[in-house]
């Protein structure tokens, strides 16, 4: 089984449209992280958490928000879709400490017609 | 200027060959660097991290030079296999313990028998 799912893997939708893409992990990390990726753009970073009582916004946190349920889970939530948030979402764990690797999920594609 | 900045590619190589990508990064704070290796609409997945020392696994050597804000991954005796994006990734959290991981776009490895 892996370490970091993602659900759904695929998901089309309309705009306007309320979604949520989850997340869940069971390597125990404290730190979990949602990124997005754009053809030929870098990862992107949404939302991080570094536990169940902290959340943060990345780099392109509008249009977009999460919850920390558990230690395990953290989603993303897509409040009124629009197309350009059509795009390739990944959720990341990593554990405390400088230096640390980020762990990915296997990723969302979205699209949003 | 961006602040990780990798040469797109394609690199296309045969077998057996050695190939080399070069990264550059602008924030002379960052204190930790890795390179991951992403499949076709796959995840990224760790390769390895960088040390300032310069660290080898197997066929793959990574290198780091501070000074030039530099970082350089060589690929030796190159498999089919090895095909695939290679994300060159800096840890721009400083020494603080946040991983604000910054990506570059990613090189393009096509090796062809």
């Amino acid at each position: 089984d892996a370490d970091v799912t993602q659900t759904p893997r695929n998901r089309i939708t309309k705009t306007g449209k309320r979604i949520m893409l989850e997340c869940s992990q069971t390597k125990g990390h404290d730190r979990m992280y949602w990124y997005r990726q754009d053809p030929g753009l870098g990862l992107r970073l949404i939302y991080y958490s570094f536990d169940v009582k902290d959340i943060n916004k990345g780099e392109i946190s509008d249009g977009y928000s999460v919850s920390r349920q558990a230690q395990a889970k953290f989603s993303l939530s897509l409040e009124s879709a629009i197309p350009n948030q059509t795009a390739l979402y990944f959720c990341a764990t990593s554990d405390w400490g400088e230096g640390q690797p980020q762990h990915f999920g296997d990723g969302t594609r979205l699209s949003i017609l | 200027r961006k602040e990780v900045e990798q040469d797109p590619g394609p690199f296309n190589v045969p077998e057996g060959a050695t190939v080399a990508f070069n990264c550059t990064y602008s924030n002379s704070a960052s204190q930790s660097f890795f390179w991951y290796r992403q499949d076709c609409r796959k995840e990224p997945k760790l390769l390895m991290s960088v040390y300032s020392s310069g660290n080898e696994d197997g066929r793959f050597t990574a290198q780091l030079n501070r000074a030039s804000q530099y970082i350089s991954l060589l690929i030796r005796d190159s498999k089919l296999s090895d095909s695939a994006t290679y994300l060159c990734v800096v840890n721009d959290g400083g020494n603080t313990g946040f991983q604000k991981l910054v990506f570059g776009t990613g090189t393009r490895l096509l090796v062809s028998p």
